[in-house]
């Protein structure tokens, strides 16, 4: 384990709909990274938070967003879906604002499986 | 922009065989590279790591040395087991972001 906590695992939905997932990151990390990994793209950066607020966007399109509570557990809100949104979603945490040092790591949760039918 | 590359997979070995995964870079300045292993069904977990250039990252038997002249981190281990089999990513920090960039991953399979 761990020590972020993702839910749901899985997900299967229809097109056009909207899904939220949700992510605990570790004990005392105030950063949280928001992944889709998908078959074709591999691993992809789609949005940082920071004590909760936006730090960094990637390739993170219109229809997804995401937000940081007070407690720092984040969602990332994914809406309007489509076939090409199926993909597994890796939520990670860190403790400080940047990882440009390696002291700083991210550890990863276990994902949701998002499938679109 | 930075990017990592890696080898493409899948990799199958027989065990006790010895392992390369080739992990190469472009980046500005002096970023942290790392190797992040995903076992089958499991989220990332952080493999090694260096921070600068000559840094030998290790931890359970695998090793990468941080080799700027070539830009290269590539991943080694002398024997390996049934158990290393899983998916390996290699990534750097960088970018405009601050985040870290990752390769394409490469898929190890060994065979007892």
């Amino acid at each position: 384990d761990s020590g972020v906590t993702q839910t749901p695992k899985h997900l299967i939905t229809a097109t056009g709909q909207r899904v939220t997932l949700r992510c605990s990151p570790r004990s005392g990390d105030l950063s949280v990274y928001w992944y889709q990994q998908s078959l074709d793209q591999g691993l992809q950066f789609l949005i940082h938070y920071y004590n909760g607020e936006e730090r960094a966007k990637g390739n993170i399109l219109e229809r997804f967003s995401a937000q940081q509570f007070p407690d720092l557990h984040s969602e990332l809100n994914l809406s309007s879906l489509e076939l090409g949104d199926s993909a597994l979603y890796f939520c990670a945490s860190s403790y400080a604002i940047e990882i440009n040092s390696g002291a700083n790591v991210l550890t990863f949760g276990a994902g949701s499986r998002l499938t679109v039918l | 922009g930075d990017s990592v590359t890696q080898m493409e997979g899948p990799v199958t070995l027989s065990e006790e065989a010895f392992l390369t995964i080739n992990c190469t870079y472009t980046a500005t300045g002096y970023p942290s590279l790392f190797w992040y292993v995903q076992y089958p069904g499991e989220g990332l977990q952080l493999l090694l790591k260096a921070t600068k250039a000559d840094d030998k990252g290790s931890n359970k038997g695998f090793e990468a040395t941080y080799r700027k002249e070539t830009t290269s981190f590539h991943l080694e281990k002398g024997s390996v087991q049934v158990s290393d089999s899983a998916v390996y990513f290699c990534a750097l920090t960088g970018g405009s972001q601050g985040n870290l960039i990752f390769g394409k991953g490469t898929k190890l399979s060994v065979k007892p």
